[in-house]
């Protein structure tokens, strides 16, 4: 069965330094996602892309926070100077069609910020 | 004000104990309530997606409802296997390409 698979599981980072994310979606979807979930909290959005562009973007994903489909395959979310806060759970996810279609969450990469 | 919100936060059933866990949702229009588990650590993994109200959907111990206001996630004759926490999440935006809303989840722990 097709899954979204994100690399690395787990990133440990100095505080001021970039990161880069990386996920390989479904291969046959077209809406890309970054979710993140602060440890006990609830999963939050980050971002939505298609057609090589940002379709949605919320209050989370200020100026530090990029994303890039760098090739046929691969999405990356790229945080550019890791604050202790960014510490947490970053789940990718695609669909199909978008419409409300349904998301499909890779594994997550556990990010801490010292 | 949440759009989505799950009770109880936590529920602790014996094996076999059936139950239900609960998703109020406050958007208009709704495109459709997805209903996801999530293991410690993981990701959350697709259960069901329901699109109007008076449908339910099935899956082993697992039937999802959906009415006009709220979802509800039955779980029969429950296992250990089944402990996790059940994500209720709803399409943000009444057209076009959307993220979801999650609500904060339900932590079900099934003991033998």
């Amino acid at each position: 069965e097709p899954e979204v698979t994100q690399t690395p599981s787990h990133q440990v980072t100095q505080m001021g330094q970039e990161v880069i994310l990386r996920c390989v979606p479904i291969s046959n979807h077209l809406y890309f996602y970054w979710y993140r979930q602060i440890l006990g909290q609830k999963v939050e959005f980050l971002v939505s892309f298609y057609n090589n562009e940002i379709s949605e973007k919320s209050e989370i994903f200020d100026d530090q926070f990029s994303v890039e489909r760098p090739d046929g395959s691969n999405f990356t979310l790229k945080i550019r100077s890791t604050k202790l806060e960014d510490s947490a759970m970053y789940f990718c996810a695609s669909d199909w069609q978008g419409e409300a279609d349904t998301q499909y969450f890779g594994p997550g990469t556990r990010l801490t910020v010292l | 004000e949440d759009q989505v919100t799950q009770s109880p936060e936590a529920l602790r059933l014996q094996e076999g104990e059936s139950s239900s866990l609960n998703c109020s949702y406050t958007v208009s229009g709704l495109r459709g309530l997805f209903w996801y588990r999530q293991d410690p650590g993981k990701g959350p993994e697709f259960l069901f997606t329901l699109y109007s109200a008076g449908e339910e959907k099935e899956k082993e111990r697992l039937k999802a409802t959906l009415t006009k206001k709220e979802s509800f996630l039955h779980i029969t004759a429950p296992k250990p296997e089944d402990s996790a926490t059940y994500l209720c999440a709803v399409p943000q935006f009444l057209s076009g390409n959307t993220p979801l809303v999650f609500g904060k989840g339900t932590r079900l722990s099934v003991i033998a």
